[in-house]
């Protein structure tokens, strides 16, 4: 069964201060591995997907790698409105996506 | 371009009474998923529909939910006899046909409560 593992829960950051999120997952055969974007009481939106390790991808202040492992959102330089939380899915031999519960970030003025 | 589009996004029903919850995929999407978000959980994959037919609903419970997707029209997500551990929020999602990339893009959501 495909598992996704996020940490940490909460992260509270400085305006400037860069941090990451790891996601860890254990799949049979990685088709994706993708992250969302969620705000309260809104939809997930989707942010990158990753194929392979050693993939990467940026947008914005955001940038996303992957090992056989784990990934991670790196954050460089946030601003508060980069507040939300952040969600990990992996989609392994089948269509449907497995979800860890996700990184609340908060950046603070 | 619209989004996925759901609605209603806010249901309350009592106990015993029937759920309705429509999705209409993106524009030239036909592939349809639903998941169901709990307080403090993650989102939980329960079916993938196309056009007319059930791909996987692994993750659907055995009874009182039932999901569609007609050839004209959205897809629908029915909970019958609805229970309070049926209050979530209920996502759906869409992607393009034809793709390995398997992206899926989301609706805002209908938010159920159950008193």
């Amino acid at each position: 069964e495909d598992q996704v593992t996020q940490s940490p829960e909460a992260l509270r950051l400085q305006e400037g201060e860069s941090s990451s999120l790891n996601c860890s997952y254990t799949v049979s055969g990685l088709r994706g591995l993708f992250w969302y974007r969620q705000d309260p009481g809104k939809g997930p939106e989707f942010l990158f997907t990753l194929y392979s390790a050693g993939e990467e991808k940026e947008k914005e202040r955001l940038k996303a790698t992957l090992t056989k492992k784990e990934s991670f959102l790196h954050i460089t330089a946030p601003k508060p409105e980069d507040s939300a939380t952040y969600l990990c899915a992996v989609s392994g031999g089948n269509e449907k996506l497995t979800f860890g519960t996700g990184t609340r970030l908060t950046i603070i003025p | 371009n619209a989004g996925v589009m759901q609605n209603p996004r806010h249901l309350v029903r009592r106990r015993g009474q029937e759920a309705r919850l429509r999705c209409s995929p993106m524009k030239g999407h036909s592939h349809v998923y639903w998941y169901r978000q709990l307080p403090e959980e993650g989102l939980k994959f329960m079916v993938y529909l196309q056009k007319e037919n059930i791909i996987d609903e692994s993750g659907m419970p055995k009874e009182r939910f039932s999901a569609e997707f007609p050839k004209e029209g959205p897809s629908i997500l029915r909970i019958q006899q609805v229970v309070r551990g049926d209050s979530a929020a209920y996502f759906c999602a869409s992607s393009l046909p034809g793709t390995a990339l398997n992206e899926q893009f989301f609706g805002p959501g209908t938010r159920l409560t159950v008193l």
